[in-house]
């Protein structure tokens, strides 16, 4: 079975300081796996994705497939960046079905 | 419209009612999902289309659950016999489907919170 999880449901830094959300996934395959990130009062949507290997808003996440993590870091953190963070899992394409497995999320604050 | 529609956006049932969830997927979207999303949680998938085939409904809770997309567009969520623990925020999502062996990543709807009461 796929399980993700993110340790920490609450996080709290100062702007300007380094971010680092956890998440580690159970998946004995080739997962996809996806940060999406939800502002408030505003729908869930897609931050970025492992095999874009890319950089959004200065967030970058990188698939560690033997500590099976994928945690998201920022260098130095924005307020605009406060948002609930959510890691999630998909099969690899070989494996076929599409859905998404969640963690919990973690809610990101950042202080002025 | 440019992106995924539900309606409504706010649904009060009392217990033991019926009721029907709406799902406006993008337009050309092959792909639509289901989530339930209780509070304080993340999404967890209840089920799955592409265009109008189910090909996977294991995330249903109980046979009070069902969900269809007739013409391979819009798509209903219907609840029966409505309980508590129904109450959660409903959400939809499309996509385009594979590419290239990857997926595209979802298009998310503002979500249905259903109280049940």
């Amino acid at each position: 079975a796929q399980r993700v999880t993110q340790p920490e449901k609450l996080l709290s830094v100062f702007k300007g300081a380094p971010v680092e959300l956890k998440c580690n996934y159970s998946y004995s395959g080739s997962p996809e796996l996806f940060w999406y990130v939800q502002y408030s009062r505003q729908r869930l949507q897609l931050l970025l994705r492992h095999i874009s290997r890319e950089s959004i808003k200065g967030f970058t996440a990188d698939l560690n497939k033997g500590e099976t993590s994928f945690h998201l870091k920022k260098p130095f953190a924005q307020e605009e960046d406060s948002a609930m963070y959510y890691c999630a899992l998909a099969r690899g394409f070989l494996q076929g079905a599409q859905k998404l497995v969640f963690g919990q999320g973690t809610r990101l604050t950042i202080n002025p | 419209g440019a992106g995924v529609s539900q309606s409504p956006r706010y649904k009060v049932a009392k217990r033991g009612q019926d009721v029907a969830l709406r799902c406006d997927p993008i337009s050309g979207h092959v792909s639509l999902f289901w989530y339930q999303q209780a509070l304080g949680q993340g999404p967890e998938f209840l089920t799955y289309f592409q265009n109008e085939a189910q090909l996977d409904k294991s995330g249903l809770p109980s046979d009070r659950f069902f969900a269809e997309r007739p013409e391979g567009s819009v798509s209903t969520l219907k609840i029966q016999r409505t309980q508590q623990e129904d109450s959660a925020v409903y959400l939809c999502a499309s996509s385009l489907g594979r590419r290239r062996g990857h997926n595209y990543g979802y298009t998310f709807g503002s979500g249905t919170r259903l109280t049940v009461v």
